[in-house]
Formats: structure tokens, C-alpha cells, sequence
């Protein structure tokens, strides 16, 4: 039982590239999500699904896609990269709302745009 | 505009003291807080929760208490131990999908 992964852990991205951020869970949650963390700002949600087929904005979607096409997967995706996305990404999810429900956090994903 | 705020950066403590962390929201909707723990190079793990009709929760070493009418809740660490250092991070929601974030404290327990 794996939990959260995210792939990858480090990137380093020129402006105007666009790349995948991959998260996968095990644990057959609906709910998925993605934060960016940056300092002074704590975590700011991006976007997120409440299930497969289904997703939503959250605070700061600007610049970021999201699709969710399976119940264990949520990649998000950056189509021109700007220096302002340098960040610490974290993926979470649980089993339905994260009101009452535990979130599980991945590991990160630390990207650099230069 | 931040609706969760953590206005101290930094909190450092001896072992075996009590470590008290705030955090003051302005969105009045909010009625469910709750905290997590993040160590360095790991992601956040959940830790303790409260709903807007409580004023009090316990869990073991962690108690969190809820001041609605002053829109401020504090975590209570006791007695703080060395693998309490950690980053703590307090969030709010008001409604079921999105959850709000204060920007962190981070505790350093000395020997």
C-alpha cells in the first residue's frame, strides 16, 4: 500500500515549457487534490475532484490544468511554465470529503522555473 | 488575502514544557478547523480537528480549543517532546471541498 506518490520529486523547467505533474493514490479515494506551498503562504489549493470525470478550481487555478480520468489518478499540468509557478506542489486525497475525512498528503514535487 | 492567519513564524520550546500555537481566520463561515504536521521533505500529515459547535478537543498530548467569537483557535502541545519539531499548519472549510491554510509555525522543541 504506497498511498500518495507523486512523480517527480524534483524538476527544473525553462519559461514557456509546459510538463506533468504526475499523483497517483492506492487507496480507492474520491476525493484528490493539489496544493502548492509557497513560503510566508502556507498551502493554497489549485484545483480539485470529487471523482473520476469531475473536477473544480480552487483558490489559485490560474496557469494549472487538471483531468481526472480514473479514481487513483490526478496529474496537473503546467502549459507555458512562468517563474511566478516556482514552488513545492503536494498532492493529497481521502476517501470523500476532506471535512471529516483525513487528508493524504504525496511527498512533493519541488519545481524550479527559470 | 489570507481568510487563515499563523502570525508567529517560529516557536521555540524546552522538552516537557507546553507549546501553544494560534491562529486567528476572518471568514466567519468557516465552522470545521483543523491541524496538520509536516516535517521537512515529507508532506503534511492531519493531526487534530474541531467543529465550530465544540470549544475544546483532545487527542492524547494535542488539545485544540475554538474562540468563535473571537475567530481564533490555539493548539496545546503537552508536554512538547524532540519529534514535535515539526511545521504546524492550521486550516479552515466552510464548505466540503475546500480547505484553507494558514502559512505555518514552526516549532523546534531544545533538549
Amino acid at each position: 500500500n504506497a498511498g500518495v506518490t507523486q512523480t517527480p520529486k524534483f524538476q527544473v523547467l525553462k519559461t514557456g515549457q509546459s510538463m506533468t505533474l504526475q499523483c497517483a493514490q492506492d487507496m480507492n479515494h474520491e476525493y484528490m487534490s493539489w496544493y502548492r506551498q509557497d513560503p510566508g503562504m502556507g498551502l493554497r489549493l489549485i484545483h480539485y475532484s470529487v471523482g473520476a470525470g469531475i473536477t473544480d478550481q480552487g483558490e489559485v487555478p490560474n496557469g494549472y490544468n487538471v483531468s481526472r480520468s480514473t479514481t487513483e489518478d490526478f496529474p496537473l499540468r503546467l502549459l507555458s511554465a512562468a517563474p511566478s509557478q516556482t514552488s513545492v506542489y503536494f498532492c493529497a486525497s481521502s476517501s470523500q470529503t476532506p471535512r471529516y475525512n483525513e487528508q493524504f498528503f504525496g511527498p512533493g514535487t519541488r519545481l524550479t522555473v527559470l | 488575502d489570507q481568510q487563515v492567519k499563523q502570525n508567529s513564524p517560529s516557536l521555540s520550546v524546552q522538552e516537557g514544557r507546553i507549546s501553544i500555537l494560534n491562529c486567528d481566520y476572518t471568514n466567519s463561515m468557516f465552522d470545521y478547523f483543523l491541524w496538520y504536521k509536516k516535517y521537512p521533505a515529507e508532506g503534511p500529515t492531519f493531526l487534530i480537528s474541531i467543529s465550530s459547535i465544540k470549544d475544546k478537543n483532545e487527542d492524547g498530548r494535542f488539545t485544540v480549543f475554538l474562540n468563535k467569537s473571537a475567530k481564533h483557535l490555539s493548539l496545546h502541545i503537552v508536554p512538547s517532546q524532540p519529534g514535535d519539531s515539526a511545521v504546524y499548519f492550521c486550516a479552515a472549510i466552510f464548505n466540503d471541498y475546500k480547505l484553507s491554510f494558514g502559512a505555518g509555525t514552526t516549532v523546534t522543541v531544545r533538549a
